[in-house]
């Protein structure tokens, strides 16, 4: 069974402190890793997809990386607009059918000025 | 570009009776999706549609949910006999279902739920 497990569930930053979000996964069979940021009483929006150990992506004050294990959203001198409920999707190999993402539980981030 | 959207945003039902929450997915988007997401526990996946095959119903928690999608764009979920149990965001995505590196799902804002 694919399972993603998220950490911390909740973090609270100062302006300007930097910081790292985990999303651990066990999946068999890995097409791809998603982040995604959710606002109050919003859907998620899209941030990231990350395909193969190694990779990283950027946008803005957001990196993330993965490995074989796990998937970092390192967050850089984060702003009070990067306070959201940030989620870590994964999607198994399009050759087995499948094409639902399995989230995790999210981590709520809280920047204060 | 428009986005994904649903209606009604809201919504609040009585225990036993039946909802239609309503999809339309980004134009050109041929696979959709239903989530629920419940007070604090994660998305929960329950259906997908891609172009004319056939649905994978696997996520659907009872025989009271189902779902269609006519003319391969809007979707509709009904719930019968609703639960208190039932209530939650759902929320619907599409993405291009070319299967490249592209495919990415994209949600809309939800349906909030509520049967009392």
């Amino acid at each position: 069974e694919d399972q993603v497990t998220q950490s911390p569930e909740a973090l609270r930053l100062q302006e300007g402190e930097s910081s790292s979000l985990n999303c651990s996964y066990t999946v068999s069979g890995l097409r791809g890793l998603f982040w995604y940021r959710q606002d109050p009483g919003k859907g998620p929006e899209f941030l990231f997809t990350l395909y193969s150990a190694g990779e990283e992506k950027e946008k803005e004050r957001l990196k993330a990386t993965l490995t074989k294990k796990e998937s970092f959203l390192h967050i850089t001198a984060p702003k009070p607009e990067d306070s959201a409920t940030y989620l870590c999707a994964v999607q198994v190999r399009w050759d087995t059918g499948r094409r639902a993402l399995t989230f995790g539980s999210g981590t709520r981030l809280q920047v204060q000025p | 570009g428009a986005g994904v959207s649903q209606s009604p945003s809201n919504k609040v039902t009585e225990k036993g009776k039946d909802v239609e929450l309503r999809c339309d997915p980004i134009s050109g988007h041929t696979a959709l999706y239903w989530y629920r997401q419940s007070l604090g526990q994660g998305l929960e996946f329950l259906i997908y549609f891609q172009g004319n095959s056939a649905p994978d119903k696997s996520g659907l928690p009872s025989d009271r949910f189902s779902a269609e999608r006519t003319g391969g764009s809007v979707s509709t979920l009904t719930i019968q006999r609703t639960q208190q149990e039932d209530s939650a965001v759902y929320l619907c995505a599409s993405s291009l279902g070319s299967g490249g590196s592209t495919d990415t799902q994209y949600f809309g804002p939800g349906t909030r739920l509520t049967v009392l």
